[in-house]
């Protein structure tokens, strides 16, 4: 079975601009998640897609926005780019009921705003 | 709330070194307690979990027992070897919930 995918692996953006990463999810899940890990940090729930619908949010500003496809793919854009968003983007698959399964993670996109 | 709290590191041990990492935790709910592991410039990967107190998780020699009345899953390995260095993360999440939440996370470096 594939696992989690995640492009680009590495981006370099200005303040101001506007980003999108990408994300597939390990074969079978529906759902997936978004987690930013800054440096030196454990990471930080942005939202979580279920059935194309954001199914939960963490306290992170509408500028950061998703979408999940049909095919359970998903996208994390984030408008308006700041310094402090400058992070490693985790995307997270798993079966609807997270507790018991856990996550599969990706190995992440690293941003870096300038 | 929900938290994690996590011991700090950096933590460098000798190979066949005993580990222990500790993890306390606190939750609204009934969690789930997970540990994860992060090599370096890969994501995060599912190490051991527990479902409820008492439950042991283990998985390649590691081991952490769900502690209700202490609310901690430590994570000990009696023999820790070099390619055991990375950063490990301490999670839970909640029944009703569908979020995790994370420790900082304790980076170990395994001499030889």
């Amino acid at each position: 079975e594939t696992g989690v995918t995640q492009s680009p692996t590495h981006l370099i953006k200005t303040r101001g601009q506007q980003v999108t990463l990408r994300c597939s999810s390990q074969s079978g899940h529906n759902t997936v998640s978004w987690y930013q890990q800054a440096l030196g940090q454990g990471p930080q729930f942005i939202f979580q897609y279920y059935r194309e619908e954001e199914n939960g949010r963490g306290n992170f500003p509408p500028r950061f926005s998703g979408l999940q496809f049909p095919n359970y793919s998903s996208e994390l854009n984030v408008n308006a780019l700041e310094l402090d968003d400058s992070a490693l983007y985790l995307c997270a698959s798993s079966l609807a009921g997270v507790q018991n399964y856990g996550y599969t993670f990706g190995s992440g996109t690293r941003l870096t705003v300038v | 709330g929900n938290s994690v709290t996590q011991m700090e590191g950096p933590v460098t041990l000798s190979e066949e070194a005993f580990l222990t990492i500790n993890c306390t935790y606190t939750a609204t709910g009934y969690p789930s307690l997970f540990w994860y592991v992060q090599y370096p410039g890969e994501g995060l990967q599912l190490l051991l979990k527990a479902t409820k107190a008492d439950d042991k998780g283990s998985n390649k020699g590691f081991e952490a027992t769900y502690r209700k009345e202490t609310t901690s899953f430590h994570l000990e390995k009696g023999s820790v070897q070099v390619s055991d260095s990375a950063v490990y993360f301490c999670a839970l999440s909640v029944s009703a919930g569908n979020q995790f939440y994370f420790g900082t996370g304790t980076s170990l470096t395994v001499i030889p």
